[in-house]
Order: C-alpha cells, then structure tokens, then sequence
C-alpha cells in the first residue's frame, strides 16, 4: 500500500521569505502526485499535480513542486511567502488503481509572520 | 457548477442517536470519496465509489454505512454515534487519475 510522510508538521516563515514543504512518498508505480490546500474551516484546493512529464510542475499562487524519482519526492516550494499562504497543506498520492484512491500525509501547518 | 455540496455544516449529536451526511456533486463523476479529519491525522478514507451501485470500504469504515442510487448522491450514514467520530467529515469526487474536488467539510460533535 502507497504512504505519504510530510515530516514538517509546523513550519514558521516570514512574509517575502522563501518556502520549501517535504514530501516522501512509497509507492510501487510512478504515482499521480498532488498538493492540497486548507484555509482554516474550509475544504481542500488542489495547489498543483503531477502525473507524468516535466518533473517541476506550476501551480496556482505561485507555487512549484518537483517530482524527484530518485528521492521519492514531491517537495512544494514558493520563492516569496505572503502572509495569505497561512494554512494547512497536505500531500497525496493516488494509487492509480480501479478506485483511484487518494493517500493524503498528514498535513504541514504553515505560519507566516509579518 | 456547484461542484461538491455538502450538507449540514455543523450538527452536535448525542451518543447513541443515528444521521446522514449528505452529499452531491454536479459534475458526472463516477468516483466518489468519504474522508474524515482528525488534527494531525491527516485525512483517512472511511467509504469510497467508483459508481452508482458499487461501494467499498476504505480505510476506517468501522461505524459507517454509504449508500450511491445515483450518480450524483453519495450519503454517509452513521449509526448509534460515538465520542471517537467526533471529527470533520470531507466528501470528495474525481475522475479515474485526475484530481479529486472536496466539499466544503461537515463538523460533527458527539457528546
């Protein structure tokens, strides 16, 4: 079975600092890789996936993840935090199987600091 | 496009007592998902359908029905209720291999 492991739980950065979130993944297959999204008391925005192809995807507001096969990654970054990026993301990993599946880590807490 | 609805926002339940989470997408998938949310959990998969008339369970089904009539409704039932399914519940559609669109989240009480 796939897993996910976003070792960060709480992560403190300052607005205009750069940003990188971890993400491991075990799966046995090239996996379909996925960020989410989670303002407090809301649902998941999908950030950005990647399926196949170029290994650094783009995504919404700015972000990027690059798909490290080697390393079992898919690790989130931004070059510029703003004080709006405060929030919860996760990491998923769908097991591309006859349900589709979604694995999800267990979240990183962003806190950005003016 | 409405996308994923999910009813009710907030509901506190007593022990024992029985409800059903309802929720609807509009957006013909045949992949529907329960999740629940546990503070630094993670999502877990309760329930799952990958079309009408076809469910399974996930990875923490224990005290939960689902049941998919249609293509759209994917309602999750949860009888004599416990403290341990105090939680946000998240339902979820997709397609095969793309990515999953949530609901805004159900934040269910038991006391």
């Amino acid at each position: 079975a796939q897993s996910v492991t976003q070792p960060d739980i709480h992560i403190t950065v300052s607005e205009g600092a750069s940003l990188e979130l971890r993400c491991n993944y075990s799966y046995g297959a090239t996996p379909y890789l996925f960020w989410y999204v989670q303002s407090p008391g809301q649902g998941l925005q999908l950030l950005l996936k990647y399926f196949s192809g170029d290994t650094l995807v783009q995504g919404i507001k700015g972000f990027e993840a690059e798909f490290k096969r080697s390393q079992s990654s898919f690790n989130l970054r931004k070059p510029s935090v703003h004080w709006s990026d405060a929030a919860e993301y996760f990491c998923a990993v769908d097991d591309t199987g006859t349900a589709s599946k979604l694995t999800f880590g267990t979240g990183t807490r962003l806190q950005v600091t003016l | 496009n409405a996308g994923v609805t999910q009813t009710p926002k907030f509901r506190i339940l007593k022990i024992g007592q029985s409800m059903t989470l309802q929720c609807t997408q509009d957006m013909n998938h045949n992949y529907m998902y329960w999740y629940r949310q546990d503070p630094g959990m993670g999502l877990k998969l309760i329930y799952y359908s990958v079309g009408a008339g076809i469910t399974d369970k996930g990875e923490v089904p224990n005290g939960y029905n689902v049941s998919r009539s249609t293509t759209e409704d994917f309602p999750l039932r949860l009888e004599l209720a416990a403290p341990s399914q105090t939680s946000v519940y998240f339902c979820a559609s997709k397609r095969l291999g793309a990515e999953a669109f949530f609901g805004q989240g159900t934040r269910l009480t038991v006391v």
